[in-house]
C-alpha cells in the first residue's frame, strides 16, 4: 500500500534556486529513502535516512526526518536543469518491501 | 558491468494474451521485486521474492504470476486475467545482508494492450 505522500505534486523553479519537497507517511518506519526517476526510466536511489537520524547530506542533497511528525523533506540546493525529474520517497518498515509515494515532479528551467 | 536488465523495453499485447516480462540481475542480490507504475502515480508492488523458490504477493498481485527458479532471474507473467495491464513495469533487486534497504531498479518495460 502507498504510505508516503509527497508535496507538492509539481514544482517549477529556475536554475540556481533551491528545491524543497516533502514526504509524509503514516506508520512507523525503519528508514526512509528518496529516489529520482527521469521520464520513462527506472528509479535511481539518492539517499537513505534511518529512523534514528534527523538529517543527512549527500552532495547538493539534504534530507531531514521528523519521526514525531512522520515527515521528511528533501532539499536540492543550487538546482540544475539536469535535476528535472520526478522524486519519490519510499518508506521501509518490516520485511524488505518499500512503500512509495506518488512523487513530486520537478522542472528546473535555465 | 553489474546491474539489472529488463526486456523488452516496449511490449505490445493483444487482449486475452499472456505475456512474460524478463528481469535479470548480476548483482548477487537476494531479493527481487516487481512494481507497476501508472501515469502520474507512484509504484505499486506486484510480487516480491526474498530467496530462490519463494515469493510473496504484493498489493496488486491479481492477474500476475512470477517464478524464482534462479537467483539472477525473476520473470513476471501478465495474464489475461489482469483487467487493465497497460502500464510501466519496473523490476528491482536488493541485497538483504548488511544494514541497507536500498533497491536497485532496472530501466523498465512499457506494456501496451491493443
Amino acid at each position: 500500500s502507498q504510505q508516503g505522500e509527497e508535496d507538492p505534486q509539481a514544482l517549477s523553479i529556475q536554475e540556481g534556486e533551491n528545491a524543497t519537497m516533502n514526504c509524509s507517511y503514516k506508520t512507523s518506519i525503519n528508514n526512509l529513502q528518496w529516489y529520482r526517476q527521469n521520464s520513462g526510466r527506472g528509479l535511481v536511489h539518492l539517499i537513505l535516512i534511518r529512523s534514528n537520524e534527523r538529517e543527512k547530506h549527500s552532495g547538493r542533497l539534504r534530507v531531514t526526518l521528523d519521526t514525531s511528525k512522520k515527515s521528511s523533506s528533501l532539499l536540492i540546493t543550487a538546482s540544475r536543469a539536469a535535476d528535472t525529474a520526478s522524486y519519490f520517497c519510499a518508506t521501509a518498515s518490516s520485511g524488505y518491501a518499500l512503500n512509495f509515494g506518488k512523487g513530486t515532479s520537478l522542472l528546473v528551467t535555465p | 558491468d553489474g546491474g539489472i536488465t529488463q526486456s523488452p523495453k516496449y511490449l505490445f499485447r493483444k487482449e486475452g494474451q499472456n505475456v512474460t516480462l524478463s528481469c535479470e540481475q548480476n548483482l548477487n542480490h537476494d531479493a527481487m521485486y516487481w512494481y507497476r507504475q501508472d501515469p502520474g502515480q507512484g509504484l505499486r508492488l506486484i510480487y516480491y521474492s526474498q530467496i530462490v523458490n519463494d515469493f510473496q504477493k504484493g498489493d496488486i498481485a491479481e492477474g500476475y504470476s512470477v517464478s524464482r527458479e534462479k537467483k539472477e532471474s525473476f520473470p513476471l507473467t501478465v495474464t489475461s486475467a489482469q483487467k487493465n495491464p497497460t502500464a510501466f513495469y519496473l523490476c528491482a533487486s536488493l541485497k538483504t545482508s548488511g544494514n541497507t534497504d536500498t533497491q536497485y531498479f532496472g530501466p523498465g518495460t512499457r506494456l501496451t494492450v491493443l
